[in-house]
C-alpha cells in the first residue's frame, strides 16, 4: 500500500517556464512533508519541506503547497533552470515516529 | 565527519553469496533508515533505528535482509544468500530526533548480484 504517491514519472518543461510536480498521500498522520531531489550517481539531498500547519512555503525559486483536506501537495519550480534536471522524491513524516516515507519520485526535464 | 558515509560505494557479488554494507550516520543523528531504489523504482523504504527504540523493521523484503545498529551510530545492512532481485542502489540517510526535521543521505551502495 503506498501511502505517497507521485503518479508523474516525468515531467518535461520549457527552461524559463514553471515546474509543478504533484504528490498525493493516503495517510491522515502525516503532519509533515519533504521534497527531495537526487541527481545520478548521489544520494537524495533535502530541498524544501512544510508542516501541516501551514499550506505554504516558499524558498527562492521553490514554493510548496500543502492540500490538507484533498491530501495533496505540490512543488512549484519559477522560473524552471537547466540545473533543475533531477529526479525530484515527495516525503511524508508521522511526529509520532519520525520515519520518512518517500513517494517513487518524478524525473524533471528542463528543456532548452 | 561531515555526512553520512556509505561502504562500499559498489558492490559485485555472486548470487547466493552473503553482503555486508556499512553506514556511518552523522555525528548525533539518532534517527537511522536505510532505503534501497532498484532500476527505474522510487525509494523503498527498508528499516528505520531510532535512539534505543525498537527498529521498525517493516520495510524488510524478505527475512534474508537484517540490519542492526551498534552503540547508536553505525549500521550494517546485511543480505544473506543474495538473490538477483537484490540489485539496487542501497541509500543511508541519519536526522536528528524530532519534527521538524529532514534526513541527510548517504551516497549510496549500489549492489548487483550476478
Amino acid at each position: 500500500d503506498q501511502q505517497v504517491k507521485q503518479n508523474s514519472p516525468s515531467l518535461s518543461v520549457q527552461e524559463g517556464r514553471i515546474s509543478i510536480l504533484n504528490c498525493d498521500y493516503t495517510n491522515s498522520m502525516f503532519d509533515y512533508f519533504l521534497w527531495y531531489k537526487k541527481y545520478p550517481a548521489e544520494g537524495p539531498t533535502f530541498l524544501i519541506s512544510i508542516s501541516s500547519i501551514k499550506d505554504k512555503n516558499e524558498d527562492g525559486r521553490f514554493t510548496v503547497f500543502l492540500n490538507k483536506s484533498a491530501k495533496h501537495l505540490s512543488l512549484h519550480i519559477v522560473p524552471s533552470q537547466p540545473g533543475d534536471s533531477a529526479v525530484y522524491f515527495c516525503a511524508a513524516s508521522d511526529s509520532r515516529d519520525d520515519k520518512i516515507i518517500f513517494g517513487k519520485g518524478t524525473r524533471l526535464h528542463i528543456l532548452p | 565527519g561531515a555526512g553520512v558515509s556509505q561502504s562500499p560505494s559498489n558492490k559485485v557479488t555472486e548470487k547466493g553469496k552473503d553482503v555486508e554494507l556499512r553506514c556511518d550516520p552523522i555525528s548525533g543523528h539518532t534517527a537511522l533508515y536505510w532505503y534501497r531504489q532498484s532500476l527505474g523504482q522510487g525509494l523503498e523504504f527498508l528499516i528505520y533505528f531510532q535512539g534505543n527504540s525498537a527498529p521498525d523493521k517493516s520495510g524488510l523484503p524478505s527475512d534474508r535482509f537484517s540490519a542492526e545498529r551498534t552503540g547508536g551510530s553505525v549500521s550494517t545492512l546485511t543480505i544473506q544468500r543474495t538473490q538477483q532481485e537484490d540489485s539496487a542502489v542501497y541509500l543511508c540517510a541519519s536526522s536528528r530526533a524530532g519534527v521538524p526535521t529532514e534526513a541527510f543521505f548517504g551516497q549510496g551502495t549500489r549492489l548487483t548480484v550476478v
